[in-house]
């Protein structure tokens, strides 16, 4: 089952703009929540994380939002660069226990 | 610091077959994680490890699979007997704190194909 989902496979921007990428979770026992962005042939790297006693985690130009009541989150990167061109994956914990992944999204920033 | 490493990047065998995954995670660090990635269940944590005790794996896929680590630097995950819907990519990642809530490196993976 997924209890982590990134329903949209990919997205594309201009450079400069926002990039917004989403996660929806069915879980309402995570409590804490991470993006990893990966790039082609490496390991998935930490980007940012946000506990569920938050709603808006900011780290430069990446900010994740966090929804609880619509168990949503989204990570935005103002402005987008083409090095952040990856395929971003959002997870989810409870309890920390049991880290659960969506599929991923791929980030395309287009100069 | 060289990071997580796992050999080998890649891996091709037949059904039927033993194959064995390396690990060394970062030293110093105290939790070591097993993860699958395919394309159709995204990526997934098998199991993990704390001080080299396995604390959950309740995502290996089944009892074809096991893991191993017999000391601070060092694990193995192997599947006896392979299938071809093993075929994934296999990543490793290390902790410095017990637990998933510490930030973890990632190795750069080993790509399993079973024929």
């Amino acid at each position: 089952d997924q209890q982590v989902k990134q329903n949209s496979p990919s997205l594309s921007v201009q450079e400069g703009r926002i990039s917004i990428l989403n996660c929806d979770y069915t879980n309402s026992m995570f409590d804490y929540f991470l993006w990893y962005k990966k790039y082609p042939a490496e390991g998935p790297t930490f980007l940012i994380s946000i506990s569920s006693i938050k709603d808006k985690n900011e780290d430069g130009r990446f900010t994740v939002f966090l929804n609880k009541s619509a168990k949503h989150l989204s990570l935005h990167i103002v402005p987008s660069q083409p090095g952040d061109s990856a395929v971003y994956f959002c997870a989810a914990s409870a309890d920390n226990n049991d880290m659960r992944f969506g599929a991923g999204t791929r980030l395309t920033v287009k100069p | 610091d060289a990071g997580v490493i796992q050999s080998p990047r890649h891996e091709v065998t037949e059904m039927g077959q033993e194959v064995t995954l390396r690990c060394k995670p970062i030293s110093g660090h105290n939790s070591l994680f097993w993860y699958r990635q395919t394309m159709m269940r995204g990526l997934e944590l098998l199991i993990y490890f704390n001080n080299n005790v396995p604390i959950d794996d309740s995502g290996m896929p089944e009892d074809r699979f096991s893991a191993k680590m017999p000391n601070a630097s060092f694990s193995t995950l192997k599947i006896q007997p392979s299938e071809p819907r093993d075929s994934a990519v296999y990543f490793c990642a290390s902790s410095l704190l017990a637990g998933l809530l510490d930030t973890q490196y990632f190795g750069p993976g080993t790509r399993l194909t079973v024929l």
